[in-house]
Order: C-alpha cells, then structure tokens, then sequence
C-alpha cells in the first residue's frame, strides 16, 4: 500500500507570497492528482498528472516520478485560495485505487 | 455538462438508527461512482466504488452497504448506526479520469 505524506500539514502566509505545498509517496505510481477542499467541505479536482508539469492559472503542479515527489505552487496568492489542499496517488488510471494525503491546510491572510 | 448532486448536506443520527445518503449524476454516460469518508484527523478513505449497474466493491468491511439501482444513482446504507460511522462522506464519480466530488454530507451519530 502507499505512503501518501504532505507537508507542510499547516501553511499561513501573507497575500501576495509564492505558495509551495509538497507530496511524497512511498511506491511508484501511473497518476497523482491534486484536489482542494473549500471550508464547506466540497472537492474540487485541481490537477492530474503523471509526469513533468502542469500550469492552470496562477496554480502549477510538477512531478518526478524517479524521486516520487509532486509540488504544487501557488504564485500570487489570494486569500480566496485559503483552502485544504490533498493529494492523492493512484497505481493506475482508475480512481479505485487512490491512496490520499491527509492534507496540507493553507490560510492566506489579506 | 455534467453534475453530481449528493444528499443530505448535514444529518444527525441517533446510534442504532438506519441511513440512507443518495448520490445522482446527470450528463453522463456509465460513470464510475465513489463513496468515501473523511474522518476528522485523517484522508480521504474509498469505501465503496462502482463500475456499473449493480456492480458493487467494498474497499472497507463495515456495517455500511452501497446500491446502485440506476446507472446515475448511487445509495449509501446503514441498517444501524455506531458512534464511528460519524464523519464527512463524498460521493464522486469519473469516466477515464479526473475525479469529480459532490459537495458532502457531514453525519453526525449522537
């Protein structure tokens, strides 16, 4: 079974900072997706990548899958980006055999 | 476009009572549909998944049950409640990937 570890688990910064949020995991993998979870406690799927890196808005994510480790960056934060972030490993490309991180809380402060 | 709905958003439940959470998605064909539970502390937990019609796996044994009645409908059961059946549960649903989450149902078994 994979090891799913984010960190930091807590994150506050100020509006404006350049936002890293990392994830590791224990075996090798086909996907890794990145989610964020609102304070309602809805999921939105940000990314999902298998290799190099992608780019949505002020939101990218990269992954190197020789050192099974994804970051995901946030640049020019915004307090409306105050969420928790998960990442979550997958064997293949099904969502059956996800395994998630607990987490990574972030508080953006005006 | 397509759209998950999931319900109810909250519930309060007395230990030993049954539950029934219901999760619908429109504008889409044969999804792959997902329960899981996010307990306080901890990631998210696949408890159950579907390929189709009737086609159930438990990732989790536990006194809960999962149906799929209809290719867009999928149920949530519990004939009696424990005080450790609390928490956050999501449905979703993918076809090929990525994930797509309802919004949640926080129970809460008092």
């Amino acid at each position: 079974k994979n090891e799913v570890e984010q960190s930091p688990q807590n994150l506050t910064a100020q509006e404006g900072e350049f936002i890293t949020i990392n994830c590791s995991y224990s075996v090798g993998i086909s996907a890794l997706h990145w989610l964020q979870q609102h304070p309602g406690g809805g999921i939105v799927s940000l990314f999902m990548l298998s290799s190099g890196k992608k780019k949505h808005g002020r939101l990218i994510a990269t992954i190197n899958i020789q050192e099974k480790h994804s970051s995901l960056h946030i640049t020019a934060s915004h307090p409306r980006d105050s969420a928790v972030y998960i990442c979550a490993v997958g064997p293949g490309g099904g969502a059956d055999g996800l395994t998630f991180g607990k987490g990574t809380h972030l508080i953006i402060q005006p | 476009s397509q759209t998950i709905h999931q319900w109810p958003a909250t519930l309060v439940q007395p230990v030993g009572s049954p539950l029934s959470l219901e999760c619908t998605v429109e504008g889409t064909s044969n999804p792959n549909l997902y329960w899981y539970r996010q307990a306080a502390g901890r990631g998210l937990q696949l408890l159950f998944y579907s390929v189709g019609i009737g086609q159930i796996s438990s990732e989790v044994p536990q006194n809960l049950s999962a149906s799929r009645p209809q290719d867009w409908q999928f149920i949530l059961s519990s004939k009696k409640l424990l005080l450790s059946d609390s928490g956050f549960y999501l449905c979703a649903w993918s076809v090929a990937s990525p994930l797509h989450f309802g919004n949640g149902t926080r129970l809460t078994v008092t």
